[in-house]
């Protein structure tokens, strides 16, 4: 199966600052990688996803660059805000598959005022 | 935001109670999984439901049993639970189980913090 390996496990930057997560995956057929943020308490939810047919993706100060020949994909984060701190889990899955869909293991981001 | 909703929020119970988890989804989706999320931990599917019928059991304990009466609900039902199975237990749904769809993803519930004791 899948496994998919998040690292570091807890990251703290000053605000302004970039944050970089990364990801890796074993199964050279998943081609669907979501990322979600999770704050304390709350749900985690979709932040940015990117298939296997696109190396990058950009929303505003977050993108996603993906390497298939390496099997690892990466968050980024720029002009990091308070706001930004929670924890970010990566994922991987086939889009035609969701019932196989790995998680990370999460990263707790803090960024410092 | 009210796609996808838990119910109740918290709970705790004893080793020998008998409890339901309630979700509904509002979104007009087919598949709803249910994730256990532990402290540490990479989040675990538990179960897939697409279309009621139920697609996915990841070797969960029989202590664990879900129920899916129509696409908009799913509950699982617990009983003889044991203090380690104490987590968040995320409810999520998606478009489909997985067409390759533009947009489809998993949305996540808030989540239901259980307490076994």
């Amino acid at each position: 199966g899948e496994n998919v390996e998040q690292h570091p496990s807890t990251l703290s930057v000053q605000e302004g600052d970039s944050a970089v997560i990364k990801c890796t995956y074993s199964d050279s057929a998943s081609n669907y990688f979501p990322w979600y943020k999770q704050e304390l308490g709350k749900r985690p939810q979709l932040i940015i996803d990117i298939r296997s047919n696109v190396g990058e993706k950009k929303d505003q100060r977050i993108a996603v660059t993906l390497n298939k020949t390496a099997k690892h994909f990466s968050l980024h984060i720029t002009e990091t805000q308070p706001e930004d701190s929670a924890v970010y889990f990566c994922a991987a899955s086939r889009m035609n598959n969701f019932n196989k869909f790995y998680f990370g293991s999460g990263t707790k981001l803090n960024v410092k005022p | 935001e009210t796609g996808v909703t838990q119910t109740p929020r918290h709970l705790v119970m004893g080793m020998t109670n008998k409890k339901s988890l309630k979700c509904e989804q509002h979104l007009g989706h087919n598949a709803m999984y249910w994730y256990k999320q532990s402290a540490k931990k990479p989040l675990e599917l538990m179960f897939v439901y697409s279309l009621e019928e139920r697609v996915e059991n990841n070797s969960v304990p029989s202590r664990f049993s879900p129920e899916c009466p129509n696409s908009s609900h799913l509950f699982l039902h617990l009983h003889t639970l044991q203090p380690e199975d104490s987590a968040l237990y995320l409810c999520a749904s998606s478009q489909d189980v997985g067409q390759g769809l533009s947009g489809n993803t998993i949305y996540f519930g808030e989540g239901s913090w259980l307490t076994v004791v």
